[in-house]
């Protein structure tokens, strides 16, 4: 791995589904974030991670849960899918919170 | 509330400049970030300004007012490569980046 990577590219999801979507980095960086993109709307955060083993709620949290049991990983899981979380989804690192973050290659899902 | 403001939408000409404008009002400043984002891809990170003034890295410069509120990319030399579209994100109070919905920026031969 070089990088972070997303899984899965895209995914169509029935409503009512509950889905993870996953995210890791090798760079050993310690914050770690989920946006979502949505057409005229700027990148709106999800949830983050300053740190191994802490997270916290961004703008839009709600019908999302994270984990991050580790450095590399963290997994976004919405539990009950819902039409509007059509979305494109981006996972993002950063060496700390107050560098540069970089950016996964993204996820589109779409909820039926 | 916190708004970051830049254009829609920009055309310009393949070989000229072009000047991508922000304004923001955010809870806080902990720095501004420009990042490139083509079409179907990720963003990737352009610059960083936490100071005022002008910084250059080769064809791109970025401009950073705190006292206006306002910051600017200049693209000089422009390349059919340039044609994304450009993300003004500030850092709020909190360390979380507020995004501005990004400038298209569209580059004719």
């Amino acid at each position: 791995i070089a990088g972070i990577t997303q899984a899965p590219t895209s995914q169509i999801l029935a409503a009512g589904r509950r889905m993870t979507l996953r995210c890791t980095q090798d760079m050993r960086h310690n914050a770690m974030y989920w946006y979502r993109q949505d057409l005229g709307l700027g990148l709106r955060l999800i949830h983050y991670s300053n740190t191994a083993g802490t997270t916290g709620k961004g703008e839009v949290p709600d019908g999302y849960s994270v984990s991050r049991a580790n450095t590399d990983d963290f997994p976004l899981t919405l539990a009950s899918a819902v039409p509007s979380q059509t979305s494109v989804y981006f996972c993002a690192s950063s060496l700390t919170a107050n560098n540069e973050q970089f950016f996964g290659p993204g996820t589109r899902l779409t909820v039926l | 509330g916190q708004n970051i403001d830049q254009p829609t939408e920009m055309t310009a000409t393949e070989g000229a400049i072009v000047q991508i404008n922000c304004t923001y009002q955010t809870s806080g400043f902990n720095g501004l970030f420009w990042y490139q984002q083509h079409a179907g891809e990720a963003p990737t990170f352009l610059s960083y300004n936490v100071l005022d003034g002008l910084e250059e890295k080769g064809r791109f410069s970025t401009f950073l007012s705190r006292s206006k509120g306002y910051s600017y990319l200049l693209l000089k030399e422009l390349q059919m490569k340039d044609s994304a579209s450009y993300l003004c994100a500030v850092r709020d109070s909190n360390y979380q980046l507020i995004w501005g919905a990004g400038t298209k920026l569209i580059i004719k031969p």
